[in-house]
């Protein structure tokens, strides 16, 4: 299948620094990849679509001025946590249509921790 | 918004047992996935069935569209089984956007 990586796998950083996440479709090209997020022993919640060449959209509710997400190219979108707290401490992950009406694919995520 | 109820939230097995998950959802849908979360969180896709039934080695999985539920048959359960397997499904309009269960958590003891 199709190849979604996501770095890095963990991190951890203190309080009110950035934290950059990265998405990549290595073999196919991805216009649109989305950013979800999970909470320990909770089920996956959709934050954000990210779309090349256009302003990311947000699921309500969700900051868009804490959460930057940047479609750089057809193959990279990135998550950045900005001034982070402790409750942003969560799993991130994130997926790629392979093509419409098939599968998605979903990268290994990451797990950050605040301090 | 589209509704995804899994069940049972918990299964404990033995090695070896068969078991059966079940995906109801509130509404029709075009795209309909099973994942299995391994320990480390990766979603390891199982199944698009948005209809029908497909087979991959001791997995299978059903859906039926008109009854809006899906099943999942795992046979001869293995430790490495164990984990979380969720059942998603798309929020409609060709949107891509999933929409996630709560979960099923499969432990297979020894």
């Amino acid at each position: 299948g199709a190849v979604v990586s996501q770095h890095p796998s963990r991190v951890i950083c203190k309080s009110g620094t950035s934290v950059k996440i990265e998405c990549r479709s290595l073999d196919f090209q991805a216009t649109t990849m989305f950013w979800y997020r999970q909470f320990p022993k909770q089920s996956l919640m959709l934050m954000a679509t990210s779309n090349e060449g256009s302003k990311a959209t947000y699921e309500q509710g969700v900051e868009k001025d804490k959460f930057l997400i940047n479609h750089a190219s057809l193959t990279l979108s990135t998550l950045t946590v900005t001034s982070a707290h402790p409750e942003d401490s969560s799993f991130y992950i994130c997926s790629a249509p392979f093509r419409a009406n098939t599968e998605a694919f979903f990268g290994q995520g990451t797990r950050l921790t605040v301090v | 918004g589209i509704q995804v109820e899994q069940s049972p939230p918990d299964l404990i097995l033995q090695e070896g047992a068969n078991s059966t998950l079940r995906c109801n959802f509130s509404d029709s849908v075009n795209n309909l996935q099973w994942f299995h979360q391994n320990p480390w969180g990766q979603l390891i896709n199982l199944f698009y069935i948005p209809s029908g039934t497909k087979q991959n080695g001791r997995l299978s999985a059903t859906t039926v569209a008109t009854e809006r539920y899906s099943l999942l048959y795992i046979s001869s359960s293995q430790t490495t089984d164990s984990g979380v397997y969720f059942c998603a499904v798309e929020r409609g309009g060709g949107s891509e956007k999933l929409v996630f269960g709560k979960g099923t958590k499969l432990t297979v003891n020894p």
